[in-house]
């Protein structure tokens, strides 16, 4: 059964910093690897899919990057800003136990920029 | 485009009342999948469909119905409703199986 985690659950920085937020998941089995924003109330917001085959993918400030043989990707967010404050989720798309493809959810990062 | 739209945003029911969350996307995907999400876990998958007329469950199938007459709609109905069915429900959709899903805003259900 796929497994994702996301450690930890809640991180706190200064504005400006570099950060990393971490995703791991249990069977390298997938198709892609999507990380998605969240705002308090709101919908998921996509930020960057990573396929299968790739190692990573960037956009602006963003840089996700995915290693399917350790279960790993992280994403990587420069010079953050009081804006950035969110919870974070991963996904992986995979074939479910029942021969469909599903979509399994970390429980995500919350993160809070500090100004 | 608008993309996925929700409707209500919130809405409170009755133990046993039943309701429909509507669902629409125009960006003519063939599929569409309906979450729950809970407070501390991932979002759960309802049911989904591949394209037009036709669905199938996912994980937390029990107490909903789907439908999906046109490729644009994928209305999640609520016979009887339940506490447990408390929770904010989201619709996605996606090109392909392997695109991105691309989520609506949700709706906030409470059952009392």
């Amino acid at each position: 059964k796929q497994e994702v985690t996301q450690i930890p659950a809640a991180l706190s920085v200064p504005e400006g910093e570099n950060l990393v937020l971490n995703c791991s998941f249990t069977d390298s089995a997938i198709y892609n690897l999507q990380w998605f924003r969240q705002d308090p109330g709101k919908g998921l917001t996509s930020l960057l899919l990573i396929q299968s085959s790739q190692r990573e993918q960037t956009s602006g400030r963003l840089n996700a990057s995915l290693d399917k043989s350790s279960g790993r990707s992280t994403l990587y967010i420069a010079a953050s800003q009081p804006g950035d404050s969110a919870t974070y989720l991963c996904a992986v798309s995979h074939i479910s136990n029942f021969g469909n493809e599903k979509l399994t959810f970390g429980t995500g990062t919350r993160l809070t920029i500090i100004p | 485009n608008a993309g996925v739209t929700q409707t209500p945003k919130f809405r409170i029911l009755k133990i046993g009342q039943s309701m429909t969350l509507q669902c629409t996307q125009d960006m003519n995907h063939n599929y569409m999948y309906w979450y729950r999400q809970d407070p501390g876990m991932g979002l759960k998958l309802i049911y989904y469909s591949v394209g037009a007329g036709i669905t199938d469950k996912g994980e937390v199938p029990n107490g909903y119905n789907v439908s999906r007459s046109t490729t644009e709609d994928f209305p999640l109905r609520l016979e009887l409703a339940a506490p447990s069915q408390t929770s904010v429900y989201f619709c996605a959709s996606s090109y392909s199986k392997i695109g991105g899903q691309f989520f609506g805003p949700g709706t906030r259900l409470t059952v009392l």
